[in-house]
């Protein structure tokens, strides 16, 4: 069975930092780019991050730029999202999605951490 | 950045309707165009990929049509199961965006 189990979320200050991880299991985990997927409380989704399969080729939205940083560790099938400078309007659910090679498209999904910066 | 905006936002139907919903791209994406369903509480499901590849698993009452601009995801007869929230997004560019969403409620 394919899963994705995100892991790491919690309650976090204005400008603190935290980091999730997401661990993959029932694939061959190197065949797939990942991609972090976020939905505000009540609100749609919203793309984040996105790392390549071998960890070479990364893109950010522009509203975390320079502030979330994405990894991967291929030995453990697992790939991570360090957020820095934390903001209030970073609340969300996160979601670690599998993305298709050929489409871009995210055919698997964890069951998401929420995430709250708040004082 | 590529704008996606989907209408209606919201629409009520009856179990047996036709529904359709509309996807509208702000550039052309050409057919990189995914649709995917989500009930409260749960993650996100990719039903139809580049337009009009239904995922496995999806029931075949699903389908998805056009390029460039504008796109639809039809459900041929709406069955209890498939109330829920509906998202478009493409994936011609990053960063990847997704539509507002379209709601279908039980009439």
């Amino acid at each position: 069975e394919v899963l994705l189990v995100e892991s790491g979320g919690g309650l976090v200050q204005p400008g603190g930092s935290l980091r999730l991880s997401c661990a993959a299991s029932g694939f061959t985990f190197t065949n797939y780019e990942m991609n972090w997927v976020r939905q505000a409380p009540g609100k749609g989704l919203e793309w984040v991050s996105y790392i390549d399969n071998r960890g070479i080729t990364i893109y950010y939205a522009d509203s975390v730029k320079g502030r979330f940083t994405i990894s991967r560790d291929n030995a453990k099938s697992s790939v991570s999202l360090q957020m820095n400078r934390l903001r209030s309007e970073d609340t969300a659910i996160y979601y670690c999605a599998r993305g298709l090679v050929d489409s871009d498209a995210f055919d698997m999904w964890g069951q998401g951490t929420m995430v709250t910066v708040s004082s | 950045d590529i704008q996606m905006t989907q209408s209606p936002s919201s629409l009520s139907a009856s179990v047996g309707d036709r529904v359709t919903i509309t996807c509208r791209a702000s550039q052309t994406i050409t057919s990189y165009l995914n649709w995917y369903q989500q009930k409260p509480g749960k993650a996100p499901k990719l039903l139809i990929y580049i337009a009009s590849s239904l995922q496995t698993g999806v029931p075949p009452r699903f389908s998805g049509s056009g390029s460039g601009t504008d796109f639809t995801l039809t459900i041929s007869s709406l069955q209890p199961e498939d109330f829920a929230t509906y998202y478009c997004q493409q994936s011609y560019s990053t960063p990847w965006t997704f539509g507002q969403g379209t709601k279908v409620e039980i009439k």
